[in-house]
């Protein structure tokens, strides 16, 4: 199956820093999510994002396709982005989801 | 709009005992899948539905069964529970091309 790394495993941020998580997947994909489970381990959905850059606020995301990576960029980072982030590739039509192991970020006031 | 509802939110079993969870989504997705996540790891996938009165499995389908009579349920069923299957449940749906939604998920433990 697909290959889904995620890196790095842990991150710990002082409030208001920048920081970019990372995302490479081993094989072609069509589309990538990106999710955040928050402390309470409710998984948001924050992008959903083929190829290219969308961006949501303080989040964005870019994903390069043809070379297999995806990035998260997260700026001014909060208290309440604190949480493990994954990023999940479909591996066929029906949108059956990949997931990487995630990273942890940790933002402290 | 409610979006994927799971219940219960918590639960214990003991070692043989068997349950039903049940997720329900609103928004009229085609596509319907049953994940687990272990502790400290990503989300696998358990069984999957495209369509009401088709299921198939997914990576980790052992010791689970589905159904889907509707569109809208997609219950999850555990025979025989046993502690390997400590776990939270997350169900999830997709369609439109909006990726997919998930439920707030169950946590179940065996003991």
């Amino acid at each position: 199956g697909i290959q889904v790394e995620q890196s790095p495993p842990d991150l710990i941020l002082q409030e208001g820093a920048n920081s970019t998580l990372r995302c490479n997947f081993s094989d072609s994909v069509n589309n990538l999510q990106w999710f955040h489970q928050n402390p309470w381990g409710q998984l948001i959905n924050l992008f959903y994002i083929p190829s290219g850059t969308k961006q949501n606020g303080r989040l964005s995301a870019t994903t390069v396709a043809t070379e297999r990576y995806s990035l998260l960029y997260i700026s001014s980072s909060q208290t309440t982005d604190s949480g493990v982030y994954f990023c999940a590739v479909p591996f066929d039509y029906f949108n059956k989801f990949y997931f990487g192991s995630g990273t942890k970020l940790n933002v402290k006031p | 709009n409610a979006g994927v509802t799971q219940t219960p939110k918590f639960r214990i079993l003991k070692i043989g005992q068997s349950m039903t969870l049940q997720c329900a989504q609103d928004m009229n997705h085609n596509y319907m899948y049953w994940y687990r996540q272990d502790p400290g790891m990503g989300l696998k996938l358990i069984y999957y539905s495209v369509g009401a009165g088709i299921t198939d499995k997914g990576e980790v389908p052992n010791g689970y069964n589905v159904s889907r009579s509707t569109t809208e349920d997609f219950p999850l069923r555990l025979e025989l529970a046993a502690p390997s299957q400590t776990s939270v449940y997350f169900c999830a749906s997709s369609g439109g091309g909006a990726g997919a939604f998930f439920g707030q998920g169950t946590r179940l433990t065996v003991v």
